[in-house]
């Protein structure tokens, strides 16, 4: 069975204090995994999209990467505002281009 | 530019009742999927639609069902809810059926079911 394990399930930082999420997954075969960041009561919104192995994205303070086994999304510096729930999805070979298949997500909490 | 549209924002509904949730596409979009989101959850997918047809079912009951019209915009019918159909309901919409493409969520709907 297709499975998207995000870890830790929630991260507490200091502001300036840098860390990862990571995202392991084990399905039949990937055709994309995606990063979304999603505040409290309201819809995932994008972050990164990665399609193989090697590939590497960065905007601003956060950086995505990808190996056959798992994702992670660093956090450079982080600050208050980078406080949201962050989520991992892939879609599998084989499946619909449109099903998203989900972890449970990363609370991240950045202290003052 | 206009994001992916909901509505409504909040429903709140009895069990045994019927709803109807509706999602407006980013211009230029034909692909609409559908997703529950419970609290402390990931997203759990329900449908994809792409040029009227649907691409793709979740796990769900038969109790849910969806459509999507001639613009591309797309509804989310469930039935005879349930107490446990208590979600937030998300739409997101992409490109196609081309690749794994991108896919933006609009606010969602938060339904209550009492």
């Amino acid at each position: 069975e297709d499975q998207v394990t995000q870890s830790p399930e929630a991260l507490r930082l200091q502001e300036g204090e840098s860390s990862s999420l990571n995202c392991s997954y084990t399905v039949s075969g990937l055709r994309g995994l995606f990063w979304y960041r999603q505040d409290p009561g309201k819809g995932p919104e994008f972050l990164f999209t990665l399609y193989s192995a090697g590939e590497e994205k960065e905007k601003e303070r956060l950086k995505a990467t990808l190996t056959k086994k798992e994702s992670f999304l660093h956090i450079t510096a982080p600050k208050p505002e980078d406080s949201a729930t962050y989520l991992c999805a892939v879609v599998v070979a084989g499946t619909s281009y449109g099903k998203l298949t989900f972890g449970q997500g990363t609370i991240l909490t950045v202290h003052p | 530019d206009a994001g992916v549209t909901q509505s409504p924002t909040h429903l709140i509904k009895t069990r045994g009742q019927h709803v109807t949730l509706r999602c407006s596409p980013i211009s230029g979009h034909k692909s609409v999927s559908w997703y529950q989101q419970v609290l402390g959850q990931g997203p759990q997918f329900i449908f994809q639609y792409y040029e009227k047809e649907e691409r793709g079912r979740g796990n769900f009951p038969d109790r849910f069902s969806a459509r999507q019209f001639p613009n591309y915009s797309s509804e989310l019918n469930v039935n005879a809810l349930l107490l446990g159909d208590s979600a937030l309901y998300l739409c997101a919409s992409s490109f196609g059926q081309e690749r794994a493409d991108t896919q933006y969520f609009g606010p969602g709907t938060r339904l209550t079911v009492l």
